[in-house]
């Protein structure tokens, strides 16, 4: 059974820095692209970042771009997202996502399954 | 960057009944169109992919149709545990966009 596992959320204070993991399991990690989506209290899903199943290729959503850097270790079967200079509006619950082939970006994608989510809470 | 609407925002509906939801593309988006479930306090769940492929597991009482910018998913028979918000998002482009959300409700 596919099964991801978010952690390394918390309160920060707005400016501040925070390290995100996704722990995976039951499937060929490094066959796979993987993406993390965020969602505000209240709001629907955003996507926020990328990475092909290599870790050779990034993207990002233009609003964490240069603040956020996802990266993963597939010895490790774990996905990382680091933020810096985290902002008010970066609040909301995040989700590591797997996608269906090993190239994010292509057409035919979607993000199935879904972890539990990792709540982080920028506040002073 | 490619702007998903839906209709309704909420809707109220009796067990039993058939709910369709509506979602826009800001563009032409081909098939390449996914719906997801979320129930609250939980992560969102693939319904459907590609616009009419039903994900493995999930009760055929689902259904999505549409090409270009409009699309539907459709509950043939509502029940209870279908209660719940869902969300549509494309595929097509890079960022990737989900819409605002339709909230189904017990009549």
């Amino acid at each position: 059974e596919v099964q991801l596992l978010e952690s390394g959320g918390g309160l920060v204070q707005p400016g501040g820095s925070l390290r995100l993991s996704c722990a995976a399991s039951g499937f060929t990690f490094s066959s796979y692209a993987m993406s993390w989506v965020r969602q505000a209290p209240g709001k629907g899903p955003e996507w926020v970042s990328g990475i092909s199943g290599g870790g050779g290729s990034t993207y990002y959503a233009d609003s964490v771009k240069g603040r956020f850097t996802i990266s993963r270790d597939n010895s490790k079967m774990t996905l990382y997202m680091q933020m810096k200079s985290l902002r008010v509006e970066d609040t909301a619950v995040y989700y590591c996502a797997k996608d269906p082939s090993e190239w994010f970006g292509e057409s035919t994608e979607w993000f199935d399954p879904w972890g539990p989510g990792t709540l982080v809470t920028v506040s002073s | 960057d490619i702007q998903m609407t839906q209709s309704p925002s909420s809707l109220s509906a009796s067990v039993g009944d058939r709910v369709t939801i509506t979602c826009r593309a800001s563009q032409s988006i081909s098939t390449y169109l996914n719906w997801y479930q979320q129930q609250p306090g939980k992560a969102p769940k693939l319904l459907i992919y590609a616009a009419s492929n039903l994900q493995s597991g999930v009760p055929s009482r689902f259904s999505g149709s549409g090409s270009g910018t409009d699309f539907t998913l459709s509950i043939s028979s509502l029940q209870p545990e279908d209660f719940a918000t869902y969300y549509c998002q494309q595929s097509h482009s890079t960022p990737r966009t989900f819409g605002q959300g339709t909230k189904v409700e017990i009549k």
